[in-house]
């Protein structure tokens, strides 16, 4: 089945830096891949997603790039926030439809 | 448009009793998942279902563990009995399914699940 890796575990950055969080997946016929932030207590929510008939995606502050031959993707932050620190997860969809695989997470510290 | 419901929020039981957990999805998503959250980590799946047939369960420890979606709408969860072990955060999830142009997976608020 799908495997999904994430790095680094947790990044810490000054306010206006860039951060940058990288996954790799295993499963060639995974198609999707959603990037969760999810707050303290709170509920994983979408950020953004990219499926693997494109190779980049921006919206605003946040772009996500996909490389199929290498079998990775990263999540690029730009300008960032205070409200930015939380935990971000990416996932594949698997092999098994509709089946996210979650990666374990990077822990994002945004120091005003 | 309201989004995932679950409850309980919280609870607190004694290794060896009893739990259920109840997700109500958002409206007209055919697709309903019961995922596992332990600290630290990324939610784990147990079950999905289509409509009211669970089509992927590989995943729930069906020695204690059972799920229901009897109506194609809201499910419940069951422990029975509970382990040190299970206690985590249980997450609920819904997502348009087959007919939707989008994979996207709304998330509920999860029950966090201690145990005794």
């Amino acid at each position: 089945g799908e495997n999904v890796e994430q790095h680094p575990s947790t990044l810490s950055v000054q306010e206006g830096d860039s951060a940058v969080i990288k996954c790799t997946y295993s499963d060639s016929a995974s198609n999707y891949f959603p990037w969760y932030k999810q707050e303290l207590g709170k509920r994983p929510q979408l950020i953004i997603d990219i499926r693997s008939n494109v190779g980049e995606k921006k919206d605003q502050r946040i772009a996500v790039t996909l490389n199929k031959t290498a079998k990775h993707f990263s999540l690029h932050i730009t300008e960032t926030q205070p409200e930015d620190s939380a935990v971000y997860f990416c996932a594949a969809l698997g092999a098994g439809f509709q089946k996210l695989v979650f990666g374990t997470g990077t822990r994002l510290l945004v120091s005003p | 448009e309201a989004g995932v419901v679950q409850s309980p929020r919280y609870k607190i039981i004694e290794k060896k009793q009893p739990v259920a957990f109840w997700c109500n999805p958002i409206s007209g998503h055919n697709t309903l998942y019961w995922y596992l959250q332990n600290l630290g980590q990324g939610p784990e799946l147990l079950i999905r279902y289509e409509n009211e047939e669970a089509v992927d369960d590989s995943q729930l420890p069906k020695d204690r563990f059972s799920a229901e979606r009897l109506k194609g709408v809201d499910s419940t969860l069951k422990i029975q009995p509970a382990e040190l072990g299970d206690s985590a955060v249980y997450l609920c999830a819904s997502s348009p399914g087959w007919t939707g142009a989008s994979n996207e997976q709304f998330f509920g608020p999860g029950t966090r699940l201690t145990v005794l």
